[in-house]
């Protein structure tokens, strides 16, 4: 059964912590990328990879990194820089060609107490 | 700046009328523009993709139309149903395959 997989579904964490937020897809998509959505916002990109060992920075990558050093797996993690890090992060991939369209993980929710 | 807006208000309609959502962009040069489904507290759903040289594209309930000159895009579901509730997201490729996403626009189809 294909797909892609966030995990956890909910995470808690005290402020100055580094937190790494894991996601995994079978889809041997190329392509995989990290967003941000806030309470009544859209999906702000923080980091993006067309190909392993490779990635780029989206319009809000400060105080996060990731790393890609498998093609299934894109961990990011939230470090005690993001001045604001409680949101709702998304992953998704898509194959290697342009239009191509998104597949989705279900989510983590992170709070930062 | 680069910009994706959708109507930040969410659309209220009856069951069985048309809702037309907007997205609109400035300095992109997008090569295709897609749209998705957003449920509460789920990743988006993918629907329907439409390229530069595309006017139009429908798939079932679904069309969409794609402007350039007017850097615009219109996403029309026809024959409304509750089922329809959702949040509808625009995206388009800011080029070298990233994918930047709109506001998104809260849809009520009541009964």
């Amino acid at each position: 059964d294909g797909g892609i997989t966030q995990s956890p579904k909910y995470l808690f964490r005290k402020e100055g912590q580094n937190v790494t937020l894991s996601c995994e897809q079978n889809l041997n998509h190329d392509a995989m990328y990290w967003y941000r959505q806030d309470p009544g916002q859209g999906l702000r990109l923080i980091y993006y990879s067309q190909i392993v060992n490779d990635f780029q920075k989206g319009d809000i990558a400060e105080g996060y990194s990731v790393s890609r050093e498998k093609k299934e797996s894109f961990p990011l993690t939230v470090t005690s820089a993001q001045k604001n890090p409680t949101a709702f992060y998304l992953c998704a991939s898509s194959i290697e060609h342009r239009g191509s369209e998104a597949f989705f993980g279900q989510g983590t929710r992170l709070t930062v107490v | 700046s680069q910009k994706i807006e959708q109507n930040s208000e969410a659309l209220n309609i009856q069951e069985g009328k048309t809702a037309t959502l907007t997205c609109n962009y400035t300095n992109y040069s997008p090569a295709y523009l897609q749209w998705y489904r957003q449920d509460p507290g789920r990743g988006p759903v993918f629907l329907l993709l439409i390229r530069e040289n595309e006017k139009e594209k429908r798939k079932e309930r679904l069309k969409v139309t794609f402007d350039t000159t007017l850097k615009q895009s219109l996403f029309h579901i026809t024959a409304s149903q509750p089922a329809d509730s959702a949040t509808y997201l625009c995206a388009l490729d800011a080029g070298f395959q990233k994918l930047v996403f709109g506001t998104g626009t809260r849809l009520l189809v009541s009964p």
